[in-house]
């Protein structure tokens, strides 16, 4: 049972590119959430998504910052237009959603390392 | 004030000794959980509880909900166990995750 995948592990991208970063949920979760982790700061919420359904982007920048997590495939977490602020960590988790229960654990991706030129 | 607050932020230990790492969170919570970053930035989930003790291997977290407190033990210390832990909550009807700025263990062998 592979664990949350998260790919590219790291990417590049000069300013006013865009990224695009990829997660898959571990098999049978379908819950996933974002963090990102800034360089030398703690771990902070984007977005928290259900299958073709946005719960929570409370966390997400309103510009440039978009998320989706399609009935088939993985989630995607697209940034446009970056700057070099956007250099973090992002970090994708998953959890299973059980149907009742308040939280479950969340399982983390190793994510990716996005860094802006 | 952070909603999750940790502490040491740093913590510098002799191979053996018995570590304790604390969280305060000042919000209503569902499930508080202890996370540890790998030096690689790897992120495991060690606990998730919202009462009691839960213990595995020579970890043993602890919370007290009418305080608002949570510990995690870490006994007979080894190098490997060097990396940040960070406490997390969870709040009702939203599984999103507020994290404490973490603790920085490092133990010398």
């Amino acid at each position: 049972n592979a664990g949350v995948m998260q790919n590219p592990r790291h990417l590049v991208r000069r300013r006013g590119q865009e990224a695009r970063l990829r997660c898959s949920p571990m098999k049978g979760h379908s819950h996933v959430y974002w963090y990102r982790q800034l360089p030398e700061e703690g771990l902070k919420f984007m977005v928290y998504l259900q299958k073709e359904n946005i719960i929570d982007e409370s966390g997400m920048p309103k510009e440039r910052f978009s998320a989706e997590f399609p009935k088939e495939g993985p989630s995607i977490l697209r940034i446009q237009q970056v700057v070099r602020g956007d250099s973090a960590a992002y970090f994708c988790a998953s959890s299973l959603g059980t149907s009742g229960r308040n939280t479950d654990t969340q399982y983390f991706g190793p994510g990716t390392r996005l860094t802006v030129l | 004030k952070n909603e999750v607050e940790q502490s040491p932020q740093n913590l510098t230990a002799q191979e053996g000794e018995f570590i304790t790492i604390n969280c305060s969170y000042s919000v209503g919570i569902s499930a508080l959980h202890w996370l540890q970053q790998h030096p690689g930035g790897g992120i495991v989930s060690l606990f998730m509880l919202s009462s009691g003790k839960k213990k595995h291997g020579r970890l043993i977290a602890t919370i007290n909900i009418q305080e608002k407190h949570s510990s995690l033990h870490i006994t007979a210390s080894h190098p490997r166990d060097s990396a940040v832990y960070i406490c997390a909550v969870s709040g009702f009807g939203n599984e999103k995750l507020t994290f404490g700025t973490g603790t920085r263990l490092t133990i010398i062998p």
